[in-house]
């Protein structure tokens, strides 16, 4: 099925260590983003990217740092993993056509459930 | 900058009574307005979205929200709650020229009691 498959799904680390996620999408999607999400704060914004080779930092991107260097894949690393880093991971992408049946619709991945010990 | 606030991040109501989930923005700029639904240990699930187009919006499930620019609104509601709508509700503002971000709210979980 088309859409944004993110791998691991789940992850342990301890303190120091280091770990990419990959996103991937299939879509053809111009833009890709990475969200965090903590109880009672909702989804916090990274970094995203708006095209191949080009990234921007979002909301909360100290500890993290990206890459986009295919298209179809927006990558996040964690150099040094910390506990403030637990947290559930979602990578969302969307085009940047408009049209009835793709204006504005990001499309999320099920996420990444990481524990920093 | 653009901004979400979800009041309540506790809703509790009876399976067949009217849902209301209050969401209020702040835009410098005419907004796009969306409310996800989140089941336990799953990802976002777009209900709806506000484009400029009809202030009232119907989305799936039996949802609809209404935005309202003189009170900055855009709540959720539901004639008749069902056990299966029991989830965590996120309404999301997007603005901008450059990336289209989206800003969420804090969320509010939805309990509906038998």
């Amino acid at each position: 099925n088309a859409g944004v498959t993110q791998t691991p799904k789940f992850r342990v680390l301890k303190t120091g260590q280091s770990m990419t996620l990959l996103c991937a999408q299939d879509m053809n999607h111009e833009y890709m983003y990475w969200y965090r999400q903590d109880p009672g704060m909702g989804l916090r914004l990274i970094h995203y990217s708006v095209g191949e080779g080009t990234t921007a930092k979002g909301e909360v991107p100290d500890g993290y740092n990206v890459s986009r260097l295919k298209k179809q894949n927006f990558l996040l690393g964690l150099e040094s993993a910390a506990p403030s880093q637990t947290s559930v991971y979602f990578c969302a992408s969307r085009t940047i056509y408009s049209g009835s049946k793709s204006i504005y619709g990001y499309t999320f991945g099920s996420g990444t459930r990481l524990t920093v010990v | 900058a653009q901004s979400v606030t979800q009041l309540g991040s506790h809703v509790s109501v009876s399976e067949g009574a009217l849902v209301l989930l209050r969401c209020n923005y702040s835009s410098s700029v005419p907004p796009y307005l969306f409310w996800y639904v989140q089941y336990p240990n799953q990802g976002l699930q777009l209900l709806l979205k506000y484009t400029s187009a009809a202030t009232l919006v119907k989305g799936i499930n039996g949802f609809e929200a209404e935005f309202k620019k003189s009170e900055t609104s855009f709540h959720l509601t539901k004639p008749s709650a069902h056990m299966s709508d029991a989830a965590e509700y996120f309404c999301a503002v997007s603005q901008g020229e450059y990336g289209n971000k989206l800003v969420f709210g804090a969320g509010t979980i939805l309990r509906v009691k038998s």
